[in-house]
């Protein structure tokens, strides 16, 4: 089975805090995104990567940014953490070709006090 | 971006088919349309995923409008643990990340 892991289910963290949001899969796929999920705005893309060290902006990039050193890790990284970043982190895996599934971990929940 | 448009909620009893329906009138030649699902407090899962056949597989059934501007999910015995939001999705992209494009989705509630 493909595992998709987050390193964190829950975080707390304080405004201008630097934090980091780990995403690891083990399947070996070239695909790996970023989204936040929000009650009435359903799934927003922040950020993708097709490759190590390739990423591409997303529908709302503002105030993220992104690390993709190695293929089975995606780093999702909140510069200066503020209130309205408080959000549910979904990160997704998949190999390339739209005729294929892609796999989510269960989320990180995030809140900054 | 090739947008999807679904109901926002469904609701249905508990061992009775459920149709879920979902336009996408600006479908391109390459899209594949996919559906997933997210359970409560779980990320969204995959169900299936079409081109232009109809597609059966273990959790549901995937019917495809000849012309492709539209599709409907199929879940033939539903149970409560089929209670979700269920998210019908083009699969964009002809090289690269073939990102996918979350739209509100349906929320299904099942019925004992």
């Amino acid at each position: 089975d493909v595992k998709v892991t987050q390193s964190s289910r829950y975080l707390v963290k304080r405004t201008g805090e630097k934090v980091f949001l780990e995403c690891v899969q083990d399947m070996d796929h070239e695909n790996m995104f970023w989204y936040r999920q929000d009650p009435g705005l359903g799934l927003r893309l922040i950020y993708f990567s097709y490759d190590v060290k390739m990423k591409e902006k997303g529908d709302i990039p503002e105030g993220y940014s992104v690390s993709r050193e190695k293929k089975e890790r995606f780093s999702l990284i909140l510069e200066s953490a503020s209130t309205n970043q408080t959000s549910m982190y979904l990160c997704a895996t998949g190999i390339v070709g739209g005729y294929t599934e892609a796999f989510f971990g269960q989320g990180t929940r995030l809140t900054v006090v | 971006d090739a947008k999807t448009t679904q109901p926002n909620s469904m609701e249905s009893n508990e061992e009775e088919p459920v149709h879920l329906p979902c336009n996408h009138s600006t479908i391109s030649g390459t899209d594949y349309i996919h559906w997933y699902r997210q359970l409560p407090s779980q990320g969204p899962e995959y169900v299936i995923h079409g081109l232009t056949s109809n597609v059966n597989n273990r959790m549901a059934s995937l019917a495809i409008a000849e012309d492709r501007k539209s599709s409907t999910l199929i879940l033939h015995r539903a149970t409560l643990r089929d209670a979700a939001v269920y998210y019908c999705i083009l699969r964009e992209g002809v090289k690269g990340a073939q990102k996918l494009v979350f739209g509100q989705g349906t929320r299904l509630t099942i019925n004992p």
